[in-house]
């Protein structure tokens, strides 16, 4: 079946450690998108890429970083620099332009201890 | 920027009643969409129901109906005979239509329970 996983559903690392969160497609959709939500704040947009090789910072991109080097891969690293790194990460993707949606995974709660 | 602005954190209905969930957004642009995604329990989100600002008609899905004031820049949801699995968190998003873009701007969300 098409869709989007993220691994792992659950996260826990020691202050200071740098982690990476997956995020894989295979809906063939040119877009991805990596958001963070906290309670009561929403979903927040930290990096997005509309193509390979290519991606733009979003309203909290700080001590985050991402690569998109194939289509269907688009990791998200939680550097030490992020000064809150404890939140619950969704990727999304959907295909570019239009009224499309898009479509999320299963999300990746991240406790930082 | 744009801005979505959804004041209310918390709503109640009773099963089979009707309630609807408010959404206010702030553009300047012309061209956009609006979406209502929903989150239960299980955190997955998932597509409600959306709307294109250059269609004057509300979109509806099932049990599931907006009403799209383009001047008055409000989009709210009305969920028809509430079932105890609509219980879950509600965001209303926004999309500009220009460009290939397609980068969503959400409200802080509204929690929305069901009374059996």
């Amino acid at each position: 079946d098409g869709g989007i996983t993220q691994s792992p559903k659950y996260l826990f690392r020691k202050e200071g450690q740098n982690v990476t969160l997956s995020c894989e497609q295979n809906l063939n959709h040119d877009a991805m998108y990596w958001y963070r939500q906290d309670p009561g704040q929403g979903l927040r947009l930290i990096y997005y890429s509309q193509i390979v090789n290519d991606f733009q910072k979003g309203d909290i991109a700080e001590g985050y970083s991402v690569s998109r080097e194939k289509k269907e891969s688009f990791p998200l690293t939680v550097t030490s620099a992020q000064k809150n790194p404890t939140a619950f990460y969704l990727c999304a993707s959907c295909l570019a332009g239009g009224p499309n949606e898009q479509f999320f995974g299963p999300g990746t709660r991240l406790t930082v201890l | 920027a744009q801005t979505v602005t959804q004041s209310q954190p918390e709503m109640s209905v009773q099963e089979a009643e009707t309630v609807t969930l408010s959404c206010t957004y702030d553009t300047s642009e012309s061209d956009y969409y609006l979406f209502w995604y929903k989150q239960p329990p299980s955190r997955q989100m998932i597509l409600v129901i959306r709307q294109e600002a250059y269609k004057q008609q509300n979109a509806t899905e099932n049990r599931f109906s907006v009403n799209f004031q383009k001047a008055a820049k409000s989009f709210s949801l009305k969920i028809s005979d509430s079932q105890l699995g609509d219980a879950a968190m509600y965001f209303c998003a926004y999309r500009s239509g220009l460009g290939a873009n397609s980068k969503l701007t959400f409200g802080k969300g509204i929690t929305l329970s069901v009374r059996p």
